[in-house]
């Protein structure tokens, strides 16, 4: 069974640019988490996803938002990039609340 | 929220010694999870343990959900077990993991 799929793997974007990162989850998996992991901060929880409804959501401004498809694939996107949103974005995939299954993340660098 | 703490912070272990480190929970939880972060950054599961005791190989983890704590061993540490061991847990009706600072563990040939 395949992993849990991340793309990119890495990024650069610039102050003010917006991006969008994508999530596969394993097959058969309806629960999409993203989490944030940033030197100062740890890992943080950003969102979850559960049968295209977002179920819950982290202490983060309007500018992260995320969604989720039907064939449970998900997409998080940030706008009006700052510095402090350089970090490393995960991916988690759980069937329905269990054991979460992470992908290899998406590197951040905002210039 | 729960709060989770992690022990010892950082941790250095000649080749083929034992280790154990902890993981303290603030509250009753439903899911614990430890998580072994490779140096590309992904977190590769070792144990889903919300209580009582597994073994995989080398590894073993015991939850004691009562008294609100997790240990996971490393027996005969090897430089490849070097890297940060996360502990994460969710208490409440969501998904969301809440994952303690870490242990960093170096394992020196």
């Amino acid at each position: 069974k395949a992993g849990v799929t991340q793309t990119p793997r890495y990024l650069i974007k610039t102050r003010g640019q917006q991006v969008t990162l994508s999530c596969s989850p394993i097959s058969g998996h309806r629960s999409v988490s993203w989490y944030q992991q940033t030197p100062g901060q740890g890992l943080q929880f950003l969102f979850e996803y559960f049968s295209e409804t977002q179920r819950n959501k982290g202490n983060f401004p309007g500018r992260f938002s995320g969604r989720q498809f039907s064939n449970s694939r998900s997409e998080m996107n940030v706008s009006t990039l700052e510095l402090g949103d350089s970090a490393l974005y995960l991916c988690a995939s759980s069937f329905s609340g269990d054991e979460q299954f992470f992908g290899p993340g998406t590197r951040l660098t905002v210039l | 929220g729960i709060q989770v703490e992690q022990s010892p912070p950082d941790l250095i272990l000649q080749e083929g010694a034992n280790s154990t480190l902890r993981c303290n929970f603030s509250d009753s939880v439903n899911n614990l999870q430890w998580f072994h972060q490779n140096p590309w950054g992904q977190l590769i599961n070792l144990f889903y343990i919300p209580s009582g005791t597994k073994q995989n190989g080398r590894l073993s983890a015991t939850t004691v959900a009562t008294e609100r704590y997790s240990l996971l061993y490393i027996s005969s540490s090897q430089t490849t077990d070097s890297g940060v061991y996360f502990c994460a847990v969710n208490g409440g009706a969501t998904n969301k993991l809440i994952f303690g600072t870490g242990t960093l563990l170096a394992v020196q040939p």
